[in-house]
């Protein structure tokens, strides 16, 4: 089956710092989501791609859509405590709602 | 958005026994998701809910273990039976709206001892 790699697998910065992390695929997917999960809860979206080349922002948080269609990031601009969690891309293929997970990374922010 | 419940929030069950998971949402969806997370692990999708209609299951995935139940657009069920310590997992109810925008429930602890 389709399977994303993403990286890195955890990240230690301080507060303040950017971070980038990404995932790539062997497989062509149709939209890219990634999503934040804290300890004890459900996965909340962070930002939804649907077009290859895309670039969305929301608030700190940047993400894009690969030219490939293979691959996306996510970058957090000026990290802040409240960032720390588990980062999940997800890829979608042609039908709505079957997203295939990254591994996830880990993101811990220094104060 | 959607606002996506689940009961119950955790439990702790013994093996051999079944427990059935509530997922209730805000709005009237069309897709409607189970998927699972096991213990330090990312998410794997379980089945599709279908309005009406038998549930579509995933490979490595099957009816008898993993009933479902989907009587209207805001509400699902999942049944885990016959467990065993290896279902130990976080079971998530997830939508896609409208705008195609995916979402997901608090989750489910289960424990299987």
């Amino acid at each position: 089956g389709q399977q994303l790699n993403q990286s890195p697998q955890s990240m230690f910065i301080q507060e303040g710092e950017d971070v980038s992390m990404n995932c790539t695929s062997s497989s062509i997917f149709n939209t890219w989501l990634w999503y934040k999960q804290d300890p004890g809860e459900g996965p909340v979206l962070l930002i939804a791609l649907y077009k290859a080349g895309e670039l969305t922002s929301n608030g700190r948080l940047t993400a894009q859509f690969g030219i490939t269609r293979k691959d996306s990031f996510l970058n957090i601009s000026a990290s802040i405590p409240s960032d720390v969690g588990i980062y999940f891309c997800a890829g979608g293929g042609t039908s709505y709602g079957k997203l295939t997970f990254g591994q996830g990374t880990i993101l811990t922010v220094h104060p | 958005s959607a606002v996506i419940s689940q009961k119950p929030s955790r439990d702790i069950c013994q093996r051999g026994t079944s427990l059935t998971i509530q997922c209730q949402v805000d709005s009237q969806v069309t897709m409607m998701f189970w998927y699972r997370q096991q213990p330090g692990q990312s998410l794997t999708l379980i089945a599709t809910a279908n309005q009406g209609s038998e549930a579509t299951y995933e490979s490595g995935f099957v009816i008898d273990k993993f009933p479902i139940s989907r009587p209207n657009l805001t509400f699902s069920t999942l049944t885990v039976s016959n467990m065993s310590p290896e279902d130990s997992s976080i079971y998530l109810c997830s939508v896609v709206t409208d705008t195609y925008e995916q979402y997901f429930g608090p989750g489910t602890r289960l424990t299987v001892t």
